[in-house]
């Protein structure tokens, strides 16, 4: 199983350009997240799925689409990219949504490094 | 709401030497607790998780963790660390309110562990 799959690795853009970075994950997840990492910061949720058709924000969601029409795939597009959107983007999915709710770990991609001059 | 400290920012340590990286977190309800490792240019790889039951955890690569629900602490400890535990770690907690329990994940800022020869 190749698990969760980002691409592109590494991505420099323009600002107020557009692009959508992909993720698909071959486990059949039906919970599936993208979190954006900045020094110091941690991760932070950008927008998640409970499933195919189901999107909903997280933290930081100005900015940023999302759409979910399979449970394998979860594309994020950046809209007008800009400066403060340069950062390295997780995507990561986990088991089907429990009754209790967040006591599945999560396996995560290896990132896209985006830089948006 | 939910949130997760990482009390250092980075700790220098000798090989060998012991080691314990230290996660606070608050909340009013129920938590899943959880440590992820990152080393340079990859994802995040779980470490450990607490869901319930005995509050000592052991994980991966020799790391475990107790869980101190009257001091709201999820301590990272190894006995004996080497040179390739050099890595970024990250606390995190899920469960309870945050994201209508989806299984969203609060990150803790991390914790550059740098092992010295």
């Amino acid at each position: 199983n190749a698990g969760v799959t980002q691409t592109p690795k590494f991505q420099v853009l323009k600002t107020g350009q557009s692009m959508t970075l992909q993720c698909a994950q071959d486990m059949n997840h039906e919970y599936m997240s993208w979190y954006r990492q900045d020094p110091g910061m941690g991760l932070r949720l950008i927008h998640y799925s409970v499933g195919a058709g189901i999107t909903d924000q997280g933290e930081v969601p100005n900015g940023y689409n999302v759409s979910r029409s399979t449970t394998e795939d979860f594309p994020l597009r950046l809209l007008s990219a800009a400066p403060s959107q340069t950062s390295v983007y997780f995507c990561a999915s986990s088991y089907a949504r429990p009754t209790g709710g967040g006591n599945q770990p999560q396996h995560f991609g290896d990132g896209t490094r985006l830089s948006i001059l | 709401a939910q949130s997760v400290t990482q009390l250092d920012s980075q700790v220098p340590v000798f090989e060998e030497a012991p080691v314990e990286l230290r996660c606070n977190y608050s909340s009013s309800v129920s938590v899943y607790l959880f440590w992820y490792v990152q080393y340079p240019n990859q994802g995040l790889q779980l470490l450990l998780k607490y869901l319930s039951g005995s509050t000592l955890v052991k994980g991966i690569n020799g790391f475990e963790a107790e869980f101190n629900k009257s001091q709201t602490s999820f301590n990272l400890r190894k006995p004996s660390v080497h040179i390739s535990d050099t890595a970024e770690y990250f606390c995190a907690v899920s469960g309870g309110s945050y994201g209508g329990s989806q299984g969203n994940l609060i990150f803790g800022k991390g914790t550059k562990l740098s092992v010295k020869p």
